[in-house]
C-alpha cells in the first residue's frame, strides 16, 4: 500500500479566497484522485488526475473552481477557488492500488467562514 | 454509472453483539467490491475487498463480507463487535477501472 500525506491537515479560510491542498505519495502512481466528503455525507469524486494531462472532472465539478495540477508521478495539488461556506468539507486525495482499490490520504478539513 | 446503497445510517450495538451492515449496488457487469472504515479522527482504511474467487472474503480485525451476485449485495459481518469497532463504514464499488462509487456510509457505535 502507498503512504499518502496531505497539507494542510486543516484550515479556516475567508469567503472569496482560495486554498491549495497538496498531496504527496511515497511511490510513483499512475492515477490520483480527489474527493470531497461533506459533513455527514459520503465521498464524492471531484476529479481524476493523470500525470502530464488535464484532470478529468466529474459532473458538477469544473476546472475553474477546482484547478488541479499533477506535475509528476508522486504529487498533486487541488485548489479550491473563490471559496464559499458551501465548500466547507474534508478534501481527500487517493491513489490507485494493484487491484482497483484505492488508498486514501488523511484528508484536509476546510472550514470557510 | 453504478450506484451503491447502504441500508443503515446509524447502528448501535453492545459489545459482543453480532454485526451485519447491508450494501447493495446497481450494475450488471463485473464489479470489484470494497469496504472501507474510518475510525474517529483517522483516515479511510481498506477493510476488505472482493474482485474474484471465493465470494466470502475475510478482512482485517475479524471482519468478513459475502458477495451474493444474484442479490447484488456485499454485506459486511462480524460475529462479535468490540468498542474499538466504533467507526464509519463505507461500501464501495468499482465497476470500471478508476470509477469508484461510495455508499452513504453507516455509522457504527458500540457501547461498552
Amino acid at each position: 500500500s502507498a503512504v499518502i500525506s496531505q497539507k494542510p491537515s486543516r484550515d479556516i479560510c475567508q469567503r472569496g479566497t482560495s486554498l491549495t491542498i497538496q498531496c504527496q505519495v511515497d511511490s510513483q502512481v499512475t492515477m490520483m484522485f480527489w474527493y470531497r466528503q461533506q459533513p455527514g455525507q459520503s465521498l464524492t469524486l471531484i476529479a481524476t488526475a493523470n500525470q502530464g494531462s488535464e484532470a478529468t472532472y466529474e459532473s458538477g465539478f469544473v476546472i475553474d473552481k477546482f484547478p488541479i495540477s499533477r506535475p509528476n508521478l508522486t504529487f498533486s495539488t487541488l485548489t479550491v477557488s473563490n471559496m464559499s461556506p458551501e465548500d466547507s468539507s474534508i478534501y481527500l486525495c487517493s491513489v490507485d492500488g494493484a487491484v482497483n482499490e484505492q488508498f486514501f490520504g488523511p484528508g484536509t478539513r476546510l472550514t470557510v467562514l | 454509472a453504478q450506484s451503491v446503497s447502504q441500508h443503515n445510517h446509524h447502528v448501535i450495538l453492545s459489545e459482543a453483539a453480532s454485526l451485519e451492515l447491508g450494501c447493495n449496488y446497481s450494475y450488471g457487469g463485473t464489479v470489484n467490491l470494497f469496504w472501507y472504515v474510518q475510525y474517529p479522527g483517522q483516515h479511510l482504511q481498506l477493510l476488505l475487498k472482493y474482485f474474484s474467487g471465493d465470494p466470502l472474503v475475510k478482512g482485517i480485525k475479524g471482519f468478513e463480507a459475502e458477495f451474493i451476485k444474484s442479490k447484488f449485495s456485499f454485506n459486511l459481518r462480524k460475529p462479535s463487535v468490540q468498542w474499538s469497532d466504533t467507526a464509519e463504514y463505507f461500501c464501495a464499488v468499482n465497476a470500471e477501472k478508476n470509477d469508484m462509487r461510495f455508499g452513504a456510509g453507516t455509522r457504527l457505535t458500540v457501547k461498552p
